[in-house]
């Protein structure tokens, strides 16, 4: 398997762009993890879905930030409008249930211009 | 609220040495604990993790970890390191129901010499 995959790998844009970060699942995994990892704030859990529900999205920072399912073996993370304090790495993340481990992909670096 | 507390912030150690990792929590209820290692430029890996049982739990590359529930602790250990174990190494605690909500400590850098 090729494990989790995310795409693009780096972006960068200017503020006030729309971003839209993809990730797709290992076959077979029922969740889906988005974190966020910046030196100030270390990693962060922005949204848990399980059967392609969202369960948790209280680490979303805010309103300009929004996770989607379309199907049960991809994701996609947008920002709109993004802004610079947006810049960090994104990682996604799948397992098989929400206490199974969670296998992570490799990150998209974003900066915002 | 849930927390968790990696001391310290970087720690050198010599090829073949042994190698302790420090990781506190804190958290109401009996934790899910788990150690990532993430390398420059890439995601994270599990290495170990705890759920019950056995507080002496055995992850990959030769790394173990002891919960100790007094200390609220989950301190990683190696007996002897090698040079590619150098890396970022996260200490993390599952919250929320199912213990889906992963907290994740601010890391230690674990720095290699010869």
């Amino acid at each position: 398997d090729a494990g989790v995959i995310q795409s693009p790998r780096h972006e960068v844009t200017e503020m006030g762009q729309e971003v839209t970060l993809r990730c797709k699942l290992i076959s077979g995994h029922n969740s889906l993890f988005w974190y966020r990892q910046t030196m100030m704030r270390g990693l962060e859990l922005l949204i848990y879905f399980n059967n392609n529900v969202p369960i948790d999205d209280s680490g979303m920072p805010e309103d300009r930030f929004s996770a989607k399912m379309p199907n049960a073996s991809f994701s996609t993370l947008k920002i709109q409008p993004s802004e610079p304090r947006d810049s960090a790495v994104y990682f996604c993340a799948s397992s098989l249930g929400a206490q199974e481990t969670q296998y992570f992909g490799p990150g998209t670096r974003l900066l915002v211009l | 609220a849930q927390s968790v507390t990696q001391p310290d912030i970087h720690i050198t150690v010599s090829e073949g040495a042994s190698l302790e990792l420090r990781c506190n929590y804190s958290y109401g209820a009996t934790p899910y604990l788990f150690w990532y290692v993430q390398s420059p430029g890439q995601g994270l890996q599990l290495l170990l993790k705890y759920f019950s049982g056995d507080t002496l739990v055995q992850g990959i590359k030769g790394f173990e970890a002891e919960f100790k529930r007094s200390q609220s602790s989950f301190n990683l250990r190696k007996p002897s390191v090698h040079w590619s174990d150098a890396a970022e190494y996260f200490c993390a605690v599952g919250a929320g129901a199912g213990g889906f909500k992963t907290i994740f400590g601010a890391g230690t850098r674990l720095f290699v010499k010869a």
